[in-house]
Formats: C-alpha cells, sequence, structure tokens
C-alpha cells in the first residue's frame, strides 16, 4: 500500500536560515506528490505539487524534487521567515490506491526572529 | 469563491451526547472527505464520498460515527454517543473530479474542534 513518511519535528530554526523537511514515500502506480502547509488554527492548504518524476514544484520561494530513483519529494526553501512557522505535510495520490491521498505525519517548523 | 465551510468550528459537548458536524463543499465539486486530526494519530481519513455516494468508511472508528451526503452541497458527520477520546479537530475536504486524473488538489475547511469533556 501507499505510505509517507516525513522527518519528526519540531524544526526550529532562525530567520534566514535554510530549510529542509524530508519526505520519502512508497507507492503502488505512478503517484502525484505533494506539500501542503497548515497555519495555526486553518486547515491544510496545497503548496505545491509535482506529476512525475524530475519535475520540481515550486511556490512562495519553496521547492521539492521528485525524485523517483530515491522516492524522495524533500521540501527546502532558501530563507525561511517567522511567517513561514507552521505544519508541513507530504502526501501522495496514486491510482494503486485509487487516488485517496495519502498524508504524512507532518512537520512542524519555528521560526524565531 | 467560497471555500470549504464547516460548521460549528468549536464544539464543547459532555459524553453522551450526540454531536453533528456539518460541511459544505465548493460548489462543482464532486468528491467530499471527512478527516480526524489528533496529536497522537495525526491526520486520518474518515470517509469519503464520490457524487453524493459514500465510497470507503473504512476509517470510520465504530458505529457511533455516521456521515451522510444528502446532495452535492451539504455533509454531515455525526457522532453518538459521543466520548472523551473523540475529542479531536474534524476536517472535511472536497475535490473536483477525483479519480479521473492523478493530480487531484484537497480543499481543506477551516476544521470542527470538538472536545468532549
Amino acid at each position: 500500500g501507499n505510505s509517507v513518511t516525513q522527518m519528526e519535528g519540531p524544526v526550529t530554526l532562525s530567520e534566514e536560515a535554510f530549510l529542509t523537511i524530508n519526505c520519502t514515500y512508497t507507492a503502488t502506480g505512478y503517484p502525484s506528490l505533494f506539500w501542503y502547509v497548515q497555519y495555526p488554527g486553518e486547515g491544510l492548504q496545497l503548496l505545491l505539487k509535482a506529476t512525475k518524476a524530475d519535475d520540481k514544484g515550486s511556490n512562495k520561494g519553496f521547492e521539492a524534487t521528485y525524485r523517483k530513483e530515491t522516492t524522495s519529494f524533500h521540501l527546502e526553501k532558501g530563507s525561511v521567515q517567522v511567517s513561514d512557522s507552521a505544519v508541513y505535510f507530504c502526501a501522495l495520490s496514486s491510482s494503486g490506491g485509487s487516488y485517496i491521498p495519502t498524508f504524512g505525519r507532518g512537520t512542524s517548523l519555528i521560526v524565531h526572529p | 469563491d467560497a471555500g470549504v465551510i464547516q460548521s460549528p468550528r468549536h464544539e464543547v459537548t459532555e459524553m453522551g451526547q450526540e454531536v453533528t458536524l456539518r460541511c459544505k463543499p465548493i460548489s462543482g465539486h464532486n468528491s467530499l472527505f471527512w478527516y480526524r486530526q489528533t496529536m497522537m494519530r495525526g491526520l486520518e481519513l474518515l470517509i469519503y464520498f464520490n457524487n453524493n455516494v459514500p465510497i470507503d468508511d473504512s476509517g470510520m472508528p465504530e458505529d457511533r460515527f455516521s456521515a451522510k451526503m444528502p446532495n452535492a452541497s451539504f455533509s454531515t458527520l455525526k457522532i453518538q454517543p459521543s466520548e472523551p477520546r473523540d475529542s479531536a479537530v474534524y476536517f472535511c475536504a472536497s475535490s473536483l473530479r477525483w479519480g479521473s486524473t492523478p493530480t487531484g488538489e484537497l480543499f481543506f475547511g477551516e476544521g470542527s474542534r470538538l472536545t468532549v469533556l
């Protein structure tokens, strides 16, 4: 079956630091990969996505590259801001899972001024 | 455009009481999902509907939980009787044409925070 593994948090950084949140997956079929972000008191919202191997998704300074050979989709940002403090979820969907999204446990990011 | 609308945002009730959570999906979306989020278990899929029909309810914890979608613009999740371990944030999400493309995106509501005393 499908599964997503994320690094455990919280990840604590100073403003302008480089961010990496690791995500690896197992899936049947050819999955699409997603990063969602959840700000305090809100629902999840899509941050970026990639639908095939070697695609790079990007949004708001965040990037993630679909690496089929390592089954990974790590989230990166070159310079984080306090406003990036949130919980980040890696997710996938594939035909093998009837396209029902599978989410990781989430990684909390705390950015200090 | 209005997003997914959930009500109530907060609910505090006593053990044994009935709880009904409501969701209005985005107009035109034909798939609807109910999730539960807790610190211990993360985000759990409870049930999802395609075209108002329940497709998979294997995530519903037990018979105390039930969900309905009487039409394309409304769904309910009911817990009867409620227990303290049901305390969580319940999210509704909708999606367009889920299953016809592998690039489906979920649109989440802001959640209903349930506390059962």
